[in-house]
């Protein structure tokens, strides 16, 4: 099946930018999601991109795809203590599959030094 | 906006109770879901519903069972509630797709469930 790899913690200054990455074992993956849990809370959708897509910029958020290498990463830009959260990616790996077909990384805390 | 809500935050049973986790949600969706997050292992999907009364095995359905009597509830059900089962167990659910392949999944702000 398919299996996704993220690196477990993150530090940055605040400010500064923020890329969290993402790698993923299945070429056929379609769609690929970013999404972001605070402290206390679930999980809620932060942005996604779909394979025939290299990039997707929203606000400060950049999402960078290269299906070459299986490779997924989130840039926040001017990253602010509000972002200190978890950060979980996942891939569905096929077309038309249900969402019961996700596989969630296992998140990266992005920790925000002041 | 879509709200699911998960009826306990936090939640102390003892080992061999059994153990009732609520989720419901207001936006008529057709899917629902249930995850366990475990520190290291992130999400394990336990099981998940796509209409009333139909119920399917995700990953890690030993020791769980579920229950989908209406559309907007989908109950897990811990039959005889071990230590091993001692988690943050979220629910969420999304929209029966017509673009295929996007998912967009709603969570529930979890419950803590641990087991003495």
């Amino acid at each position: 099946g398919e299996d996704v790899e993220q690196s477990l913690f993150l530090s940055v200054r605040e400010g500064d930018s923020s890329v969290i990455n993402c790698t993923y074992t299945d070429s056929s993956s379609t769609y690929l999601y970013w999404y972001k849990q605070e402290p206390g809370a679930g999980l809620q959708l932060l942005t996604y991109i779909f394979s025939n897509m290299d990039m997707k910029q929203d606000q400060r958020l950049t999402v960078l795809l290269n299906k070459k290498d299986k490779h997924l990463s989130l840039r926040i830009a001017d990253t602010q203590t509000g972002d200190s959260a978890i950060y979980f990616c996942a891939v569905l790996p096929y077309s038309g599959g249900g969402a019961d077909g996700l596989t969630f990384g296992k998140g990266t805390h992005l920790i925000i030094q002041p | 906006d879509v709200k699911v809500t998960q009826s306990s935050r936090y939640l102390v049973k003892r080992t061999g109770e059994k153990v009732f986790l609520e989720c419901v949600q207001d936006m008529d969706h057709e899917n629902m879901f249930w995850y366990r997050q475990d520190p290291g292992l992130g999400l394990r999907l336990i099981y998940f519903s796509y209409d009333v009364k139909m119920k399917e095995k995700g990953d890690i359905p030993e020791g769980y069972s579920v229950s989908r009597e209406k559309k907007e509830r989908f109950s897990l059900i811990l039959e005889s509630a071990s230590t091993n089962q001692t988690s943050m167990y979220l629910c969420a659910s999304s929209l029966s797709q017509k673009q295929a392949g996007l998912e967009k999944l709603f969570f529930g702000s979890g419950t803590q469930l641990s087991v003495l």
